[in-house]
């Protein structure tokens, strides 16, 4: 079955600096990658996600980038600030298995004023 | 955050006890999720149900038993749990038949003495 795995486990980063994380992937039937932010005591909620059909998506501060023939996609934030502080898991989906996600093991992200 | 509820917010349980997670969405979605998030670990997917119908069974143990009476409403019944089993368990929902956006509940933090 699919597999994601992520890094790093625990980054920290200055306020302004961009921060980078990754996630590979096994199964290559993946078509769906969502990122999802938890922030402490709340609840995951979907920041951006990417369709294999396309190679880079943005939005604003936040961009994610696809690599089907490597099978890894990444999470890029910019201009870091103190509010993105919070765990971020990736995940991985494909079509006809009725909504199953895949998640990564997460990241927490750390951006120091 | 109204679109997907919980109770309890909190429980803590004997593991001769029996209890139940009870989630609601009022997003008119038709699938909904069941998730297991412990420390140190990925989000664990446990059970899917679309159009009120169980798709997926992730090798959840039997003590473990859902509940969907109709397209708003899931149910987690807890008996006999183990103290493994403590955890943040989340309820998500989304629209059914593809890769669609999850939106989760705020989860219940369960504790098994």
């Amino acid at each position: 079955g699919e597999n994601v795995e992520q890094h790093p486990s625990t980054l920290s980063v200055q306020e302004g600096d961009s921060a980078v994380i990754k996630c590979t992937y096994s199964d290559s039937a993946s078509n769906y990658f969502p990122w999802y932010k938890q922030e402490l005591g709340k609840r995951p909620q979907l920041i951006i996600d990417i369709r294999s059909n396309v190679g880079e998506k943005k939005d604003q501060r936040i961009a994610v980038t696809l690599n089907k023939t490597a099978k890894h996609f990444s999470l890029h934030i910019t201009e870091t600030q103190p509010e993105d502080s919070a765990v971020y898991f990736c995940a991985a989906s494909w079509d006809n298995q009725g909504g199953k996600l895949i998640f990564g093991q997460g990241t927490e992200l750390s951006v120091k004023p | 955050e109204t679109g997907v509820t919980q109770t309890p917010r909190h429980l803590v349980m004997g593991m001769t006890n029996k209890k139940s997670l009870k989630c609601e969405q009022h997003l008119g979605h038709n699938a909904m999720y069941w998730y297991k998030q412990s420390a140190k670990k990925p989000l664990e997917l446990m059970f899917v149900y679309s159009l009120e119908e169980r798709v997926e069974n992730n090798s959840v143990p039997s003590r473990f038993s859902p509940e969907c009476p109709n397209s708003s409403h899931l149910f987690l019944h807890l008996h006999t749990l183990q103290p493994e089993d403590s955890a943040l368990y989340l309820c998500a929902s989304s629209q059914a038949g593809g890769l669609e956006t999850q939106y989760f509940g705020p989860g219940t933090r369960l504790l098994v003495l």
